[in-house]
């Protein structure tokens, strides 16, 4: 167990639709990290909060959106969802904002049908 | 940027024979280098970890891995595997200054035998 905790576990959701997926980070980590998985993209950094702000932004499509809420908590917004969003999403969490390893969550499952 | 090449997708082996994963990365400034496994519908869990210091990183579950900066490689081994080690292995680098995100090679799937 990493510590990191992700809600839901799976999602099924129609095209169109929008989705939030909820990550709260180890006890102390101030920054958040959001991840996909797909078959054919692999592992993609989609974007980074430190301590409540933004602080780097990878492949994330302008559908998406993230925030970290004062509590540390972080949760990604995606919106008009399309099939190829299916994919696993992980969030990632370290103690600060640069130096060293990401503890990851279990994931959540996002099937868009 | 950062890149990083598994060059094997699938790698297998019989239940206690030795096993090597390789990891070859590119960067134009000085890097860290993680090894991840995943489990089957599982989440990413750290194996090991370069930072600085020692070349020959030991982790957990028996595996360890060498940093060779000439030849920019990060390869995975261990002396006798098990079938519990059947999981998907990813190598990932950061930039060790500034923001660091995970750059993630395509994942190796090692399939471990009776």
């Amino acid at each position: 167990d990493s510590g990191v905790t992700q809600t839901p576990k799976h999602l099924i959701t129609a095209t169109g639709q929008r989705v939030t997926l909820r990550c709260s980070p180890r006890s102390g980590d101030l920054s958040v990290y959001w991840y996909q998985q797909s078959l054919d993209q692999g592992l993609q950094f989609l974007i980074q909060y430190y301590n409540g702000e933004e602080r780097a932004k990878g492949n994330i499509l302008e559908r998406f959106s993230a925030q970290q809420f004062p509590d540390l908590h972080s949760e990604l917004n995606l919106s008009s969802l399309e099939l190829g969003d299916s994919a696993l999403y992980f969030c990632a969490s370290s103690l600060g904002l640069a130096g060293g390893e990401q503890y990851f969550g279990p994931g959540t499952r996002l099937t868009v049908t | 940027a950062q890149s990083v090449t598994q060059l094997d997708s699938q790698v297998p082996v019989f239940e206690e024979a030795p096993v090597e994963l390789r990891c070859n990365y590119s960067s134009s400034v000085s890097v860290y280098l993680f090894w991840y496994v995943q489990y089957p519908n599982q989440g990413l869990q750290l194996l090991l970890k370069y930072l600085s210091g020692s070349t020959l990183v030991k982790g957990i579950n028996g595996f360890e891995a060498e940093f060779n900066k000439s030849q920019t490689s990060f390869h995975l081994r261990k002396p006798s595997v098990h079938i519990s080690d059947t999981a998907e292995y990813f190598c990932a680098v950061t930039k060790n200054t500034g923001f660091q995100k995970l750059v993630f090679g395509t994942g190796t799937r090692l399939l471990v035998s009776p």
